[in-house]
């Protein structure tokens, strides 16, 4: 079993509608990050939390540290917002090193 | 300006050849990546360092290395190289390790074996 789990695997939408990713894990973690690919392939952080919640434009990411489950939203989504969207944790220990969730592919249809 | 720059874009060769992919990001980071994207793609770190020093060595078959000529530069050599090593690979950079900074990817390499 993956050190982090994401559903669903795949996700199609139509424009507006509001949009939800989960995300669980099941190591320590210094802080988790939500990224985003686009098809193109260039990957982007969108979000680093430890804790609570954090928003940018329509997007928001929520963590729950006790539950180890964080969600990504998109709120009045867009056929621009299809890309896959891929959780990682950072492993507490100091490296940083990343381990990644197997993304979840997003499809915003107009 | 490009943050994380790497290049070639896409490569091309012949299974048993040797190549190299270059990484150069210029954030001021001091901590560079190396990170393999496979056909399902699922992304693992490769390979990590802090100021030109190894941290990060994930089980990596030793036909991969690294080499970080200063902390701006992070190349990945391959040597003898094999049809399972096609995939998309990714450098990426961040601050210190341990202060929580996000990382900057680059474009990736994609990487075809023939």
């Amino acid at each position: 079993k993956n050190e982090v789990e994401q559903s669903p695997q795949n996700l199609t939408a139509q424009e507006g509608e509001f949009i939800t990713i989960n995300c669980s894990y099941s190591v320590g973690i210094s802080a988790l990050h939500w990224l985003q690919q686009h098809p193109g392939g260039g990957i982007v952080s969108l979000f680093m939390l430890s804790s609570g919640k954090k928003k940018h434009g329509r997007l928001i990411a929520t963590i729950n540290i006790q539950e180890k489950h964080s969600s990504l939203h998109i709120t009045a989504s867009h056929p621009r917002d299809s890309a896959v969207y891929i959780c990682a944790v950072s492993v507490k220990g100091g490296s940083e090193k990343l381990v990644f969730g197997k993304g979840t592919k997003l499809t915003v249809n107009p | 300006d490009t943050a994380v720059s790497q290049t070639p874009k896409y490569l091309v060769t012949q299974m048993g050849n040797d190549k190299s992919i270059k990484c150069e990001q210029n954030l001021g980071h001091d901590t560079m990546y190396w990170y393999k994207q496979d056909s399902k793609k699922f992304l693992k770190i490769m390979f990590s360092y802090n100021n030109k020093e190894l941290i990060i060595n994930e089980t990596v078959p030793n036909r991969f290395s690294p080499k970080s000529p200063d902390k701006a530069h992070l190349n990945l050599h391959i040597n003898s190289l094999e049809l399972g090593d096609s995939a998309v690979y990714f450098c990426a950079s961040s601050h210190l390790p341990g202060r929580n900074q996000p990382q900057h990817f680059g474009d990736g390499t994609r990487l075809s074996i023939l």
